[in-house]
């Protein structure tokens, strides 16, 4: 498609498993982003991508996140033993560049931890 | 760091009444501003921006102006319609933190018929 693509579009899980997040940028976009966004809240930067490696990961939370580009296109954020706090929209960006051009958001994956 | 401040919602106006959604932001460099919004069911959509000082964006009837004295960039339309019941999230980039966007809270707004 010409979007940005995020699978799947929901994923419950209980609490302690591990789950992968998945996002393919629109072609040709080298910088992707993901965001997280919690009820009633703003999407919350995580981690970005320029090409294949992660040039900012500060936002993070924790090391039992992670995320890779292998191929500097699909991306896969990787949560680690689960926490019930983690429940909330995982939101995938791409964009052309970084140099100020405009971010396209996919769909989001809403992550539900029992 | 960079931050911004949104109107709390929820907003409910009826139709073609006049919406505006006050926006401030606090950033360290010259950033870029955004409004994106989010309609029921969809993603995350740029609705408009304006890139440096006195800049105005406009797109679908909605204006805002960035304005580098107040540090402001409020949202306005002047006749809001029922297709404008949304969630609008104010946000800014900043090259100093690699264009990663920094969004408010957002505002709900729905428009009743």
């Amino acid at each position: 498609g010409a979007g940005v693509s995020q699978t799947p579009s929901n994923k419950v899980t209980e609490k302690g498993k591990y789950v992968e997040l998945r996002c393919d940028p629109i072609s040709g976009h080298t910088a992707l982003y993901w965001y997280r966004q919690s009820l009633g809240q703003g999407p919350e930067f995580l981690i970005y991508f320029q090409g294949t490696g992660a040039a900012d990961d500060s936002g993070l939370p924790n090391d039992r996140f992670f995320a890779v580009r292998p191929e500097g296109s699909v991306s896969t954020l990787k949560i680690q033993r689960t926490e019930r706090g983690d429940s909330a929209v995982y939101l995938c960006a791409s964009s052309l560049n970084t140099a100020n051009t405009e971010a396209f958001f996919g769909q989001g994956t809403r992550l539900t931890v029992v | 760091g960079d931050s911004v401040t949104q109107m709390e919602g929820p907003v409910t106006l009826s139709e073609e009444a006049f919406l505006t959604i006050n926006c401030t932001y606090t950033a360290t460099g010259y950033p870029s501003l955004f409004w994106y919004v989010q309609y029921p069911g969809e993603g995350l959509q740029l609705l408009l921006k304006a890139t440096k000082a006195d800049d105005k964006g406009s797109n679908k009837g909605f204006e805002a102006t960035y304005r580098k004295e107040t540090t402001s960039f409020h949202l306005e339309k002047g006749s809001v319609q029922v297709s404008d019941s949304a969630v609008y999230f104010c946000a800014l980039s900043d090259r100093a933190n690699d264009y990663k966007l920094s969004f408010g809270a957002g505002t709900t707004v729905t428009v009743r018929a």
